[in-house]
């Protein structure tokens, strides 16, 4: 049964600090892996999203890796901003079932 | 183009009681999710439509909620009767053709229930 854990729950920085996201799942038949922002009140919003021939994909500040070996990936936030404040989701589709499987995030606040 | 639309956005009822959640999704998708988010969790799959097909209902407990897609476009899911177990947030989500594409979702209805 795949699994996804995201560590940590929550993260605290202050403004401009470079930051990084855990992600690890157990299960590396996965078809791609998705990140996804949440912010309170409103829907998922997908940030990124890896193939699994894929190593990495960047956007803007914003660089996902993914090692589907080792079942890892991390989101990585340069230059932190107040505005990037919110819950992050990492999300698996499974090989084997077409399943898309969350993690519980990571909510993150970034102060001025 | 038009998002995900979702209504109600939130709902409060007494347990015993019965809900309905309204779907809209993005306009041409064939594949429509419900999940179901509980507090400080990732969102979980309930019920996954093909058009107006069932393909996956693993995880919807059948024994009180229920989910349709008559036309193959828009959809509902209901809850009856509610226990105080199902408060979550509902989030429906649409992609255009098979379940490995990008999903979109909705804002999502937080329910709560006493």
């Amino acid at each position: 049964k795949q699994e996804v854990t995201q560590i940590p729950a929550a993260l605290s920085v202050p403004e401009g600090e470079n930051l990084v996201l855990n992600c690890s799942f157990t299960d590396s038949a996965i078809y791609n892996l998705q990140w996804f922002r949440q912010d309170p009140g409103k829907g998922l919003t997908s940030l990124l999203l890896i193939q699994s021939s894929q190593r990495e994909q960047t956007s803007g500040r914003l660089n996902a890796s993914l090692d589907k070996s080792s079942g890892r990936s991390t989101l990585y936030i340069a230059a932190s901003q107040p505005g990037d404040s919110a819950t992050y989701l990492c999300a698996v589709i499974s090989s084997n079932t077409g399943k898309l499987i969350f993690g519980q995030g990571t909510t993150l606040q970034v102060k001025p | 183009e038009a998002g995900v639309a979702q209504s109600p956005r939130y709902k409060i009822i007494e347990k015993r009681q019965s809900v309905a959640f309204w779907c809209n999704p993005i306009s041409g998708h064939a594949t429509l999710y419900w999940y179901q988010q509980i507090l400080g969790q990732g969102p979980k799959l309930l019920i996954q439509f093909q058009n107006n097909g069932v393909v996956d209902d693993s995880q919807l407990p059948k024994d009180r909620f229920s989910a349709e897609r008559l036309k193959g476009v828009d959809s509902t899911l209901k809850i009856q009767p509610a226990k105080l177990e199902d408060s979550a947030v509902y989030l429906c989500a649409s992609s255009p053709d098979r379940g490995t594409d990008t999903q979109y979702f909705g804002p999502g209805t937080r329910l709560t229930v006493l």
